[in-house]
């Protein structure tokens, strides 16, 4: 039982790149998140998504883009990574709208020099 | 929209004392979770908490929603080195997760 896996663990890359953060589930949950943690801020959303091809802004979407063409991949894609998203990120799922007990991955340490 | 407020942001807890957390949300909320996240590590669903009132307990952990539905609490009773962490609380807005910044307990042996 795999659960929920993210890839890369750690990431070192530059100012710039782009660069693409996976998370995978085995479940078959509807909801599946994205979310940043930093210092002082706990973990703030980034974007969601309710369904495969069904995705939406959470509270720091900009510079992120998200899709989701299959139920149990939710991959996250700096566009042109910035030193400010240097940070760890997690990647989480929850069944459907009512059962929301959220499981999360190992998370992303994610450096941008 | 949807924010949620957590206090305090930092516990030091002497071992074996008690303490509590505190949630405010600034909307009414469907139902309210608790996570635990260990240093190192990602975080990890205790409970959740869906009628007005609602009080759970878990061993030494006591968690309870406010009537109405916009606030909670975490209490820990006999505070165990174990205990160490960040606990979070997170308002369930129909299936939009929203994380409280958490409140993060350091205990002194």
């Amino acid at each position: 039982d795999a659960g929920i896996t993210q890839s890369p663990r750690y990431k070192i890359t530059e100012t710039g790149r782009q660069v693409t953060l996976m998370c995978h589930q085995t479940w078959s949950h509807s909801y599946m998140f994205w979310y940043r943690q930093d210092l002082g801020h706990g973990l703030r959303l980034i974007y969601y998504s309710a369904a495969a091809d069904i995705t939406d802004k959470g509270e720091v979407p900009d510079g992120y883009v998200v899709s989701r063409s299959k139920t149990e991949n939710f991959p996250l894609t700096l566009e042109s990574a910035t030193r400010s998203q240097t940070s760890v990120y997690f990647c989480a799922s929850t069944r459907d709208r009512m059962n929301t007990e959220a499981f999360f991955g190992q998370g992303t340490r994610l450096t941008v020099v | 929209g949807q924010q949620v407020m957590q206090i305090p942001q930092y516990q030091h807890v002497q071992e074996g004392e008690d303490f509590t957390t505190y949630c405010n949300s600034s909307t009414t909320l469907s139902n309210i979770q608790w996570y635990k996240q260990r240093p190192g590590g990602h975080p990890v669903f205790l409970i959740q908490l869906v009628k007005s009132g609602e009080v759970k307990k878990q061993k030494r952990l006591t968690f309870q929603f406010g009537e109405a539905k916009k606030n909670s609490s975490l209490h820990i009773t006999a505070t165990q080195t174990t205990d160490v962490g960040t606990y979070f609380c997170v308002g369930d807005s129909w299936g939009k997760l929203q994380f409280g910044a958490g409140t993060q307990v350091v205990v002194t042996p």
